[in-house]
């Protein structure tokens, strides 16, 4: 049962331009969601989160957005860069805050490709 | 930042055999080490939990017996497929923390493994 859904397998942006990748969960005990990157032949590497009690939260180009009735969040990159281009996942957990460690679900991933 | 390695990148094996993947933090003491495994074009799904000098604990329907999982020290957790069979052809992933903090979660760059 996938309860992270990313149902865009690529996305093609031209530089300069935004990109937008959506997420959507089907557990209402998530309360906190990531984002990662991830090269070829490299692991995920955590680009931003956003907790439940935010909508909104922006780290320099990216910023992510919460949509918790819709129970959507997205992620844009402005402005894109062609070294933007890589797989971005999804992920969610049930964190109830404190330093505990939650299982991380993850969606299936969208490949990003910035052309110049 | 944190780094994880994995060994090795790709294997090959035969059926009936057992094969080894070993997951090391390079330059942080991990308590908690997590391994994933990802079927093509699907989410990565986590396997098994691990905190050194304890029992791996299993998500459910994985096999505890077909995938050994040793956490023996601070900076080396192992995941044995045992028996492996051309089902079990996937990309294994682990990840490491030391912090326990959901954000700090530093990923290898995986193993492909195929059995014939």
């Amino acid at each position: 049962d996938q309860q992270v859904k990313q149902n865009s397998p690529s996305l093609s942006v031209q530089e300069g331009r935004i990109s937008i990748l959506n997420c959507d969960y089907t557990n209402s005990m998530f309360d906190y969601f990531l984002w990662y990157k991830k090269y070829p032949a490299e692991g995920p590497t955590f680009l931003i989160s956003i907790s439940s009690i935010k909508d909104k939260n922006e780290d320099g180009r990216f910023t992510v957005f919460l949509n918790k009735s819709a129970k959507h969040l997205s992620l844009h990159i402005v402005p894109s860069q062609p070294g933007d281009s890589a797989v971005y996942f999804c992920a969610a957990s049930a964190y109830k805050g404190g330093s505990t460690l939650g299982r991380l679900y993850f969606g299936r991933g969208t490949q990003l490709t910035v052309w110049p | 930042g944190a780094v994880v390695s994995q060994h090795p990148s790709r294997v090959i094996c035969k059926s009936g055999t057992s094969v080894k993947i070993e997951c090391r933090s390079l330059d942080f003491q991990a308590t908690t080490m997590f391994w994933y495994r990802q079927f093509p074009k699907q989410s990565l799904m986590l396997m098994a939990t691990s905190n050194e000098g304890s029992k791996a604990t299993y998500e459910q329907g994985v096999e505890k017996d077909k995938f050994l999982i040793n956490h023996a020290s601070l900076t080396l957790s192992t995941l044995t497929v045992t028996s492996a069979h051309p089902e079990d052809s996937s990309f294994y992933i682990c990840s490491a923390s030391t912090s326990g903090v959901i954000d700090e979660q530093f990923f290898g760059p995986g193993t492909r493994l195929t059995v014939l």
